[in-house]
């Protein structure tokens, strides 16, 4: 699996867009971007993925560069329960079975009143 | 409410014990993975189950072992536990190449 590169802390005020960066330039053709956030001791949740094309969900927009090398996760109106570590994390979508998630350290966004 | 569910919630014993952490992966899935946590190690891969067989072996180490049974709910069977074990173990399912969905973890405690 590539690996990705993220910055160990971000701020965000309450209400405004959080913009998660992460660089993975050794993606593979068929490997896809995932995001996924944990709070506190819970369990890693996941929030979004993407091959290629933008995309959007009730969570969160993935935009992800046209040479793939790097993607940003926005939260368009964070709140105070979006501070998490957030994980970007590049995996292989198809064709095996064996589809393990490897963490890196991630981002801890902290979204201040 | 991912759907996976983790039991028991929290765990304490002592140094030299063997425990048994329990996994029920989300309806349909047939792939069950394990990671453990602790404060300095980040989420590690211990090893991955589908459908019943051993799939992938991460960092597991030989006291630690693994089992999915036929309804696929899935084991974690810890033994001669030290205290460097204690951590959070979360268990996590999926569907061929979806994604994956994480329990809330079962926290064991080696005093």
């Amino acid at each position: 699996d590539a690996k990705t590169t993220q910055p160990p802390s971000m701020d965000c005020a309450e209400g405004r867009a959080a913009n998660l960066p992460c660089n993975h330039s050794t993606i593979s053709g068929n490997e896809y971007v995932y995001w996924y956030r944990q709070i506190h001791s819970q369990g890693p949740q996941y929030i979004i993925h993407g091959l290629k094309n933008n995309e959007t969900n009730e969570m969160a927009s993935l935009i992800i560069t046209e040479d793939r090398k790097s993607s940003t996760l926005i939260l368009p109106h964070a709140t105070l329960r979006d501070t998490a570590v957030y994980y970007c994390i590049v995996r292989v979508g198809s064709g095996g079975s064996n589809y393990k998630l490897t963490f890196g350290k991630g981002t801890l966004l902290t979204v201040n009143p | 409410d991912s759907g996976v569910t983790q039991t028991p919630k929290h765990l304490i014993t002592a140094t030299g014990q063997r425990v048994t952490l329990r996994c029920s992966p989300r309806s349909g899935d047939l792939s069950v993975y394990w990671y453990q946590q602790s404060l300095d190690q980040g989420l590690q891969f211990l090893i991955q189950y589908y459908n019943g067989e051993e799939r992938a072996k991460g960092n597991i180490l030989e006291r630690f072992s693994a089992q999915q049974f036929p309804d696929l709910h899935s084991e974690l069977n810890l033994s001669s536990l030290e205290l460097g074990d204690s951590a959070l173990y979360f268990c996590a399912s999926s569907v061929a190449g979806s994604p994956l969905h994480f329990g809330n973890g079962t926290r064991l405690t080696v005093t």
